[in-house]
């Protein structure tokens, strides 16, 4: 299994565009995590979805962000406008599902806002 | 919610000493402790696990003890080598109410040769 797959790794924006962020889970896996990596704040979690349907929305910071999932191999979560302080790593996760199972993290979309 | 409290934030050893880190969590109702190594570049990795029906598991050199009336939880290394150095992080997850891993803050260790 090639694991986790998220795109871009690297993104460079200006302030005010759109971004979209990309994810494909493990073939199986019925959840999907977005989380927001910076030195201030850790590992934060944004939003995750349990058989395409989000569950839990309430760490997405703003109305400028929004996450779909529309089939069971891809998510997307999109800010829109950007802004220089949407700064960060943006890691997508998938697990089997149960709660108590550990996530499979892809390796990030690291985000520049300018 | 949850929240889980990691320390030290930073911890230098020498190759072949123990290192420990220990985390605390806030909500009693959690029941699930893994423990996540992140490379520089990398996105976290899970390296060990531990349920609230066991007290103690350990995997060749890492070792994780759980103590559910304190609410904490501790990741041992030992005969640590350089490869060792990464940023650790605990997490924690309950049954009810948001069921998504809470993180500590993580600790970056670091393994002198």
């Amino acid at each position: 299994d090639a694991g986790v797959i998220q795109s871009p790794r690297h993104e460079v924006t200006e302030m005010g565009q759109e971004v979209t962020l990309r994810c494909k889970p493990i073939s199986g896996h019925n959840s999907l995590f977005w989380y927001r990596q910076t030195m201030m704040r850790g590992l934060e979690l944004l939003i995750y979805f349990n058989n395409n349907v989000p569950i839990d929305d309430s760490g997405m910071p703003e109305d400028r962000f929004s996450a779909k999932m529309p089939n069971a191999s891809f998510s997307t979560l999109k800010i829109q406008p950007s802004e220089p302080r949407d700064s960060a790593v943006y890691f997508c996760a998938s697990n089997l599902g149960d709660y108590n199972y550990g996530y499979t993290f892809g390796s990030g979309t690291r985000l520049t806002v300018v | 919610g949850e929240n889980v409290e990691q320390h030290p934030s930073t911890l230098s050893v020498q190759e072949g000493d123990s290192a420990v880190i220990k985390c605390t969590y806030s909500d009693s109702a959690s029941n699930y402790f893994p423990w996540y190594k992140q490379e520089l570049g990398k996105g976290p990795q899970l390296i060990i696990d531990i349920r609230s029906n066991v007290g103690e598991k350990k995997d060749q050199r890492i070792a994780v003890t759980l103590n559910k009336t304190a609410k904490h939880f501790s990741l041992h290394i030992t005969e640590t080598q350089p490869e060792d150095s990464a940023v650790y992080f605990c997490a924690a997850i309950a049954n009810t109410g948001r069921r998504a891993l809470t993180f500590g803050s993580g600790t970056r260790l670091q393994v002198q040769p």
